[in-house]
């Protein structure tokens, strides 16, 4: 069971390049989440998508875009960036609503922008 | 909105002994509460969960426990395994409609 698989796992950007995290479930799971983690910060919320066709601003943010392409795939999008997103980012699902029952996480994606 | 605390950042227990963490909430309206653990190289499992109709819940060695009138929750691991040896985070939020809010994590190691 593939679950929830997120691509790249790696990247390493310029500060100012533009790049996408794609994230694909195959759960037939309604809501979808992104998350950045940091040393002694935790998981950090930065969009969710409730249902397909919907998205919304979590936590953090400031940086970052997302498109919910359809069902299976939400992605996030760095247009310029910074040090400072330098990050693990994690793409989650959900079968329920919005943050009612358990998240299934994909292994992350590490970031580093120099 | 809410933020959650969680202690120690880390801690080292030798195999067999007990572990506990705990974190604390600051809203009162929440009345979800799971515990996820993340081996290395992975992302973080839930391994169980607590609802606020309740103030204790076990699954095998592992038991979590909830005091909403001082808005804090436990993680309780009896008979430590090396294979415990994690990072656990707990987390809050309302059940219907709100933003699940993690602790910063607690690194746990197991000494054989």
């Amino acid at each position: 069971n593939a679950g929830v698989t997120q691509t790249p796992k790696f990247q390493v950007l310029k500060t100012g390049q533009s790049m996408t995290l794609q994230c694909a479930q195959d759960m037939n799971h309604n809501s979808m989440y992104w998350y950045r983690q940091d040393p002694g910060m935790g998981l950090r919320l930065i969009y969710y998508s409730a249902s397909e066709g919907t998205t919304d601003k979590g936590e953090v943010p400031n940086g970052y875009n997302v498109s919910r392409l359809n069902k299976r795939e939400f992605s996030l999008r760095l247009e310029s960036a910074a040090p400072s997103q330098t990050s693990v980012y994690f793409c989650a699902s959900s079968p329920l609503g919005l943050n009612t029952g358990e998240l299934f996480f994909g292994e992350g994606s590490r970031l580093t922008v120099l | 909105g809410e933020n959650v605390e969680q202690h120690p950042s880390t801690l080292s227990v030798q195999e067999g002994d007990s572990a506990v963490i705990k974190c604390t909430y600051s809203d009162s309206a929440s009345n979800y509460f799971p515990w996820y653990k993340q081996e290395l190289g992975k992302g973080p499992q839930l391994i169980i969960d607590i609802r606020s109709n309740v103030g204790e819940k076990k699954d095998q060695r592992i038991a979590v426990t909830l005091n909403k009138t001082a808005k804090h929750f436990s993680l309780h691991i009896t008979e430590t395994q090396p294979e415990d040896s994690a990072v656990y985070f707990c987390a809050a939020s309302m059940e219907y409609g709100n933003k699940l809010v993690f602790g910063a994590g607690t690194i746990l190691r197991v000494k054989s």
